[in-house]
């Protein structure tokens, strides 16, 4: 079974552009989640996507959204860059199970530089 | 507010020995954890999980203990293996409606040498 991908890997941009960053989960996974991670603040969770519904969101300005598709690809977009933004975005698939306790499986991330 | 935590940045072990990491926990609904493996410039990669309805759980030479009263959990590698060398995160599910949000620690970096 494929794991989870994600497009691009590597992607440079400068301040004030917008960006998307693509995910697509394991096969038959409903659920996806991503995060953000940086040297200063580790791994920080910006929201998950079930049924193509925000379930979850964490502590992001509104600059950074996502969606999710009928068929459980996920899209995040952030607009207006900053330099802070320059980070390592995960996004991690699950079953999507009631109640939550089931392991994530992540991807390899998209490495985004802000210049 | 950090709500979990690892408060050793790094560790070194010799090969064939026993690896020790930590973590702690302040949040009381924290009730589902996970360790991860992860190295630089990839995505993490799931080692192992416990419930907090267990005190233990093993998968190979990974075992994770958890110690409720204490909110604090750790992970035994037995016996270590230079390849085990990467980043450690635990991290911490609240279940009911945390949908997804899985709360980090800031990882420990494990060295083991031949």
């Amino acid at each position: 079974k494929a794991g989870v991908t994600q497009t691009p890997r590597y992607l440079i941009k400068t301040r004030g552009q917008q960006v998307t960053l693509s995910c697509s989960p394991i096969s038959g996974h409903r659920s996806v989640s991503w995060y953000q991670q940086t040297p200063g603040q580790g791994l920080q969770f910006l929201f998950e996507y079930f049924s193509e519904t925000q379930r979850n969101k964490g502590n992001f300005p509104g600059r950074f959204s996502g969606r999710q598709f009928s068929n459980s690809r996920s899209e995040m977009n952030v607009s207006t860059l900053e330099l802070g933004d320059s980070a390592l975005y995960l996004c991690a698939s699950s079953l999507g199970l009631a109640g939550g306790h089931e392991t994530q499986y992540f991807g390899p991330g998209t490495r985004l530089l802000v210049l | 507010d950090q709500q979990v935590k690892q408060n050793s940045p790094s560790l070194s072990v010799q090969e064939g020995r026993i690896s020790i990491l930590n973590c702690d926990y302040t949040n009381s609904m924290f009730d589902y954890f996970l360790w991860y493996k992860k190295y630089p410039a990839e995505g993490p990669t799931f080692l192992i999980s416990i419930s907090s309805i267990k005190d233990k759980n093993e998968d190979g030479r990974f075992t994770v203990f958890l110690n409720k009263s204490a909110k604090h959990l750790s992970l035994h590698i037995v016996p270590s293996q230079p390849g085990d060398s990467a980043v450690y995160f635990c991290a911490a599910l609240a279940g009911g409606t945390s949908y997804g949000k899985l709360t980090f620690g800031q990882g420990t970096i494990l060295t083991v040498h031949p």
